[in-house]
């Protein structure tokens, strides 16, 4: 089944303890990109990558790593979180980047 | 100005309505437009695609593009319960990445 998985799925932790958010798809998209969804405000990129080792910041991303070592992989890393990043965290990829994007299912993050 | 703008509603409409969700946008290159559905607790999920200006209908949904006026509409011909959810636009010039809308809650009482 083509699909986009994220995990966890539900993470909660403290000011500044690292962690990474795990996405893979198994579609061979190029693209792969980073949302979060907070109340009002929509969808906001936070990095994106078009390819291999190709990464680059969206409208978001301070506070945020990347990074894009094999087609189908694309971690999120908070490397020291704070309570502002309390978000639910979407990845998604397409074929190209104007392309629909196939979302994965979410991760809901809470930094006390 | 946002890019593209979307009412959030909520948008309440009692079971076989005729509901109208609508975005208007600034960016003149934009020329693919797609509604995106999200249920509670997942991701968005797309519904419709639409290329240019024009129509598009997909069973109980129509979607509608006119460019002259940066404006997008999404029809659902008798709504149902199991049509509530959030509703977000997205639209993007060749080559460029989507812009998204802030969605619109819809909620269909039985």
């Amino acid at each position: 089944e083509a699909q986009v998985t994220q995990n966890p799925r539900y993470l909660i932790t403290v000011t500044g303890k690292k962690l990474t958010v795990t996405c893979s798809q198994n579609m061979n998209h190029e693209y792969m990109s980073w949302y979060r969804q907070d109340p009002g405000l929509g969808l906001r990129q936070i990095y994106y990558s078009m390819n291999v080792e190709a990464t680059d910041k969206g409208d978001v991303p301070e506070g945020y790593k990347v990074s894009r070592k094999e087609k189908r992989n694309f971690p999120l890393i908070l490397e020291s979180p704070s309570p502002n990043q309390t978000s639910l965290y979407f990845c998604a990829s397409s074929p190209l980047i104007a392309d629909t994007q196939y979302f994965g299912p979410g991760t809901r993050l809470t930094v006390l | 100005q946002k890019e593209v703008e979307q009412d959030p509603g909520p948008l309440s409409v009692p079971e076989g309505a005729i509901v109208s969700l609508n975005c208007t946008y600034s960016n003149s290159a934009f020329q693919y437009f797609m509604w995106y559905r999200q249920y509670s607790r997942k991701g968005p999920e797309l519904l419709m695609y639409t290329y240019s200006s024009g129509n598009k209908e997909d069973g109980r949904f129509t979607a509608q593009v006119d460019k002259s006026s940066k404006y997008i509409s999404l029809f659902i011909r008798d709504s149902q319960p199991s049509d509530s959810a959030t509703y977000l636009c997205a639209m993007s010039a060749y080559g460029n990445k989507l812009v998204f809308g802030a969605g619109t809650i819809l909620r269909v009482k039985s």
